[in-house]
Order: C-alpha cells, then structure tokens, then sequence
C-alpha cells in the first residue's frame, strides 16, 4: 500500500541551527515527491518537488531535500533556520497517474526558539 | 500566481444542516481535490474531480458530496452536518495535463465547526 510516513510530529530548533525534516514513503513505481509548508491559519504553498534527475532539489526559502531510492525517503533540509520557518510542514507522494492524487504524512510542526 | 480562493474561512453550522463549502481557481485547471485535515492525521482526500462533471471518491468520502458544474468552481457539500465533520477544509487544483510532476495548489481552507 501506498504511505507517507513523517516520524516526527514536532521539532524544535534554535533560530540559525540546521534543520533536517524525515519523510520516509512506501511506492510500488517511480514516486513524485513534494514538500509543503502550512504557515498558521494558511493553506499548503509548496516548498519544491522530486520525480527525476538530480536526486538533491533546491526550493524556495532556502530549502532543499535530497530523494534516496534506497533508503525509500526525501528528507527537507535548512542550513540556518530563520524565526520565519515555524510552521507545519507535510511530505507528499504520487505516482504516473495523470488526475495528480497525492498521499500526504502526517505533519512535523517545527518550533523555532529565539 | 494560480489563485484559490475557498468562499469561507470561518463557518458555523447546526447538527443536520446541509452544508454548501465553495472553491473557485482562476488558472482553468481540469483537477480538483477537497481534503480534510484534522491534527495528527495529515490531510485527507474527500473527493476529486478530474474535470467538468466528473468526479471521484477520495479516501473518506461518507457522508460528503460534490459538484463541479463548471471548471473553475468545485463544491463539497455535507448532505447532514455532524459534529465529526469539525474540521479544518481545503481545496486544491492543478493543471490536468504536464504529467503528474504538477503540483497542486491549495487554497486558505476553511475551518468548520458544527455545533
């Protein structure tokens, strides 16, 4: 069956430590990857996506993730986390399927401290 | 910028109302998707539609139904609200073709409370 797993529900940070987000997923093909953002009281603006090529993607924000086949996960990565980052953060799967259903984790909330 | 916009932001209904939640994108996507999310459980999909009066069910379909009666617009309703249909709402579109590298787009949601 197709899953999402995010291990961590919440994570706190010290403003300008680095930053690393698990995501492991379970897909029979080729998965399509992405990473969402959810400021307080918003809706989901998307952080950057995998589904071919280079395995270590550049986002917005000054995110990356970089896409392991074998250890089947996409890990979000932040050198130097700002105040701004706090937020909750989703890891996303789908397949070759062209109606562009996705699967979704559960969240990891992530606190910055000052 | 692909805009979504979901009719409601806040809403407060009775028990047994019919519940009428409105989403419109401006980017003539063919796909759309209503999810639910509540803490703990991530987002889940209610129903899709994939384009003008087709749809299809989601994961948690029951006790929701839909309407996509022109593109830009797709409705979920709640035939009888409950109070287990507390939760927070959002609606999603993207581009039908591109393959399915394309992402989608959400709108603010909607937080419902049934009381």
């Amino acid at each position: 069956a197709q899953s999402v797993t995010q291990p961590d529900i919440h994570i706190t940070v010290s403003e300008g430590a680095s930053l690393e987000l698990r995501c492991n997923y379970s897909y029979g093909a080729t998965p399509y990857l992405f990473w969402y953002v959810q400021s307080p009281g918003q809706g989901l603006q998307l952080l950057l996506k995998y589904f071919s090529g280079d395995t270590l993607v550049q986002g917005i924000k000054g995110f990356e993730a970089e896409f392991k086949r074998s250890q089947s996960s996409f890990n979000l990565r932040k050198p130097s986390v700002h105040w701004s980052d706090a937020a909750e953060y989703f890891c996303a799967v789908g397949g070759s399927s062209n109606t562009g259903k996705l699967i979704f984790g559960q969240g990891t909330t992530l606190q910055v401290k000052p | 910028d692909v805009k979504v916009t979901q009719s409601s932001r806040y809403l407060v209904k009775r028990t047994g109302e019919k519940v009428f939640l409105e989403c419109v994108q401006d980017m003539d996507h063919e796909n759309m998707f209503w999810y639910r999310q509540d803490p703990g459980l991530g987002l889940r999909l209610i129903y899709f539609s994939y384009d003008v009066k087709m749809k299809e069910k989601g994961d948690i379909p029951e006790g929701y139904s839909v309407s996509r009666e022109k593109k830009e617009r797709f409705s979920l309703i709640l035939e009888s609200a409950s109070t287990n249909q507390t939760s927070m709402y959002l609606c999603a579109s993207r581009p039908g073709g591109g393959g399915a590298g394309q992402p989608q787009h959400f709108g603010d949601g909607t937080r419902l409370s049934i009381l």
